[in-house]
This record gives structure tokens, C-alpha cells and sequence, in this order.
């Protein structure tokens, strides 16, 4: 199956510090969506991007298929975006929702 | 005008007891989804079901039963409950079943003593 690969594991951030969390893939895909994980547990979406780039306030992500990677970029960061960010993918031709380890965020005021 | 929604948000049981977990979706999509959310936060697909047919079963215990009474219900009947079940189970839909955006419900966090 596919693999899904996300860095860091970790990040500690101070308040207002930006970031970029990356996500590679070991194949092509037709579907790539970027979640946060809140403390509550719950699973928002926050992009749905196979190729391109989208920007939604303080967060943009990037997705550049062709060399199997996105990126997902955090600016000015609060308290607020701490949790758990999944890279999650579907395979060309699949049909299953394949997630990465995700990465853990804590930002500290 | 909740989007996707589970019941019940917790459940605790005994090992041994047959459970169901319910979700409702009200977005009018045709695929259903579930998902298992591990201790480490690893989140891996079980079931699929497109239009009440059942399009993806992963190698899931086959005491893990989705039943599918139209496209907006999709539940999950898990029989002789064991320790290793604890998780948290994630039900998603989406518009088709193959590249189209997942959005997922709440979650039930399942323990069992």
C-alpha cells in the first residue's frame, strides 16, 4: 500500500512563531486532505488539496504532486492550533483514505 | 446542523458484550466510511459502504459487523467485545467514494474493562 510519511513528529512553537509541516507520499494520489486533530479529539478539515495551493487565514498548504510531497504552512500561530495535524491521501486508482502518523503541535503563549 | 453525527460520544463496557455505535450523515452523500483511531493516534480505515453496498472491508475482525439501512445511516455492531477494541471510532461520508473530500463525525471513544 501506500506510504505516508509526516515531519516532524513534534514541533513545539511559541505564540506568533510560523511553521511548515510536511507530508510525502510514496505514490501518486487523486485525493490529499490536511486535518486537525483538536485536544477535544475532533477531526477538522482543513484542506482538501491533491495539487496546487489554498490559503484559508493563517494557514496555507501546497501540494506538489508530481514530486510526492504537500506542505502545510502555520503563520503566526496561537494557542488555538495546537494538536494533532494528519496528511491523508488515497492512492491513484485506490479507494482508502490512507493517513500519515500526523504531527503533534503545542504552541505555548 | 450537524454534518456528521455518532452516538453515543462514549461508551464503557465489559469484555464479552455486543455494542452498537450509530452515525448519521445529513450532507446527502453517497459513501460511508469508518474509521479506528488507535492509542497512538493512528487513524486506519475499517469499512466503506457507497449507496448501502459495501465497497471496501478491511482486515477487520468479522466481529465487527457495519450495517448500512440507506445512504445516510451507517452503523457499527461489534460483537464479544475485546480489551484490544478500546479506540476511537471515526465515521466520515463523502460525496463519491473515490477522490472526494472525507469530512468526519465527532467520534466514539470505546473502553473496554
Amino acid at each position: 500500500g501506500i506510504q505516508v510519511e509526516q515531519s516532524p513528529p513534534d514541533l513545539i512553537l511559541q505564540e506568533g512563531a510560523n511553521s511548515t509541516l510536511r507530508c510525502n507520499f510514496s505514490d501518486s494520489v487523486n485525493n490529499l486532505q490536511w486535518f486537525h486533530q483538536n485536544p477535544w479529539g475532533q477531526l477538522i478539515n482543513l484542506f482538501y488539496i491533491p495539487s496546487g495551493t489554498k490559503q484559508n487565514g493563517r494557514l496555507s498548504a501546497t501540494t506538489v504532486a508530481t514530486e510526492r510531497y504537500s506542505l502545510l504552512y502555520i503563520s503566526s500561530s496561537q494557542t488555538t492550533d495546537s494538536g494533532v495535524y494528519f496528511c491523508a491521501v488515497i492512492k491513484a486508482a485506490g479507494n482508502k483514505l490512507t493517513f500519515g502518523g500526523g504531527t503533534r503541535v503545542l504552541v505555548k503563549p | 446542523d450537524t454534518a456528521v453525527s455518532q452516538t453515543p460520544k462514549y461508551l464503557v463496557t465489559q469484555m464479552g458484550n455486543d455494542k452498537s455505535i450509530k452515525c448519521e450523515q445529513n450532507l446527502g452523500h453517497d459513501t460511508m466510511y469508518w474509521y479506528k483511531q488507535d492509542s497512538k493516534k493512528f487513524l486506519k480505515i475499517m469499512f466503506s459502504y457507497n449507496n448501502k453496498e459495501l465497497i471496501i472491508n478491511e482486515t477487520v475482525p468479522n466481529r465487527f459487523s457495519p450495517k448500512s439501512p440507506d445512504k445516510a445511516h451507517l452503523n457499527l455492531h461489534i460483537n464479544s467485545l475485546e480489551l484490544g477494541d478500546s479506540a476511537v471510532y471515526f465515521c466520515a461520508s463523502s460525496r463519491g467514494s473515490i477522490p472526494y473530500e472525507q469530512y468526519f463525525g465527532p467520534g466514539t471513544r470505546l473502553t473496554v474493562t
